[in-house]
């Protein structure tokens, strides 16, 4: 079975504050993705990592970095939490390819005050 | 613009009863189309996925159509279960470059005893 964790389930944070978000795949994927995901809309991808270090802006990277330091690790940072950053993170996996399936960590519910 | 839109919004059934959900896409070129179930605070799960040749696929109670001339897909679940309360998620793949989806907002069915 897949698996994709997540550091933490809630996260409340302070604006201004910088908030490091983590998550670890357990099946040698090798692309990794961030989203977010706000209630009446589709899923927006912030951050992809096709490799170990590299790494590619998606559809809203403005105000997130992203690191990939090993394989199975893909850490999003939000470098001045802001509150309009309050939202449903979710990260995911894939093999390499075409139209294969990603799969989905159980998100982290972050609420920036 | 790549787009991908669900109806309806919401949807409330009786425990029983059957439900058809919708999904029209603008996703240009087509690689494949998946259903995502998501359940309230966990990260999305694959139902079933349709390339361009296929019509319809079963996946236990749920089954997806695919329409690629009209570029529709449904999906219609049979005989609900009080555990199909949920979001359900459309998802296109694009073709070419890295593994690219568009999200619709999904449809959030409710279904009461």
């Amino acid at each position: 079975d897949v698996k994709v964790t997540q550091s933490s389930r809630y996260l409340v944070k302070r604006t201004g504050e910088k908030v490091f978000l983590e998550c670890v795949q357990d099946m040698d994927h090798e692309n990794m993705f961030w989203y977010r995901q706000d209630p009446g809309l589709g899923l927006r991808l912030i951050y992809f990592s096709y490799d170990v270090k590299m790494k590619e802006k998606g559809d809203i990277p403005e105000g997130y970095s992203v690191s990939r330091e090993k394989k199975e690790r893909f850490s999003l940072i939000l470098e001045s939490a802001s509150t309009n950053q309050t939202s449903m993170y979710l990260c995911a996996s894939s093999f390499g390819g075409r139209g294969r399936e990603q799969y989905f960590g159980p998100g982290t519910r972050l609420t920036v005050t | 613009k790549n787009q991908v839109e669900q109806s309806p919004q919401s949807l409330i059934i009786l425990e029983g009863k059957n439900c058809t959900l919708q999904c029209n896409y603008t996703v240009s070129p087509f690689s494949n189309l998946r259903w995502y179930k998501q359940d309230t605070g966990r990260g999305p799960v694959s139902l079933t996925i349709m390339t361009f040749s296929e019509n319809t696929k079963s996946n236990g109670r749920y089954t997806a159509t695919l329409d690629a001339d009209t570029k529709q897909s449904s999906l219609h679940i049979t005989a609900s279960q009080l555990s199909d309360s949920a979001s359900y998620i459309c998802v296109v793949s694009v073709k070419g470059g890295y593994n690219k989806l568009i999200f619709g907002a999904g449809t959030r069915l409710a279904v009461h005893p």
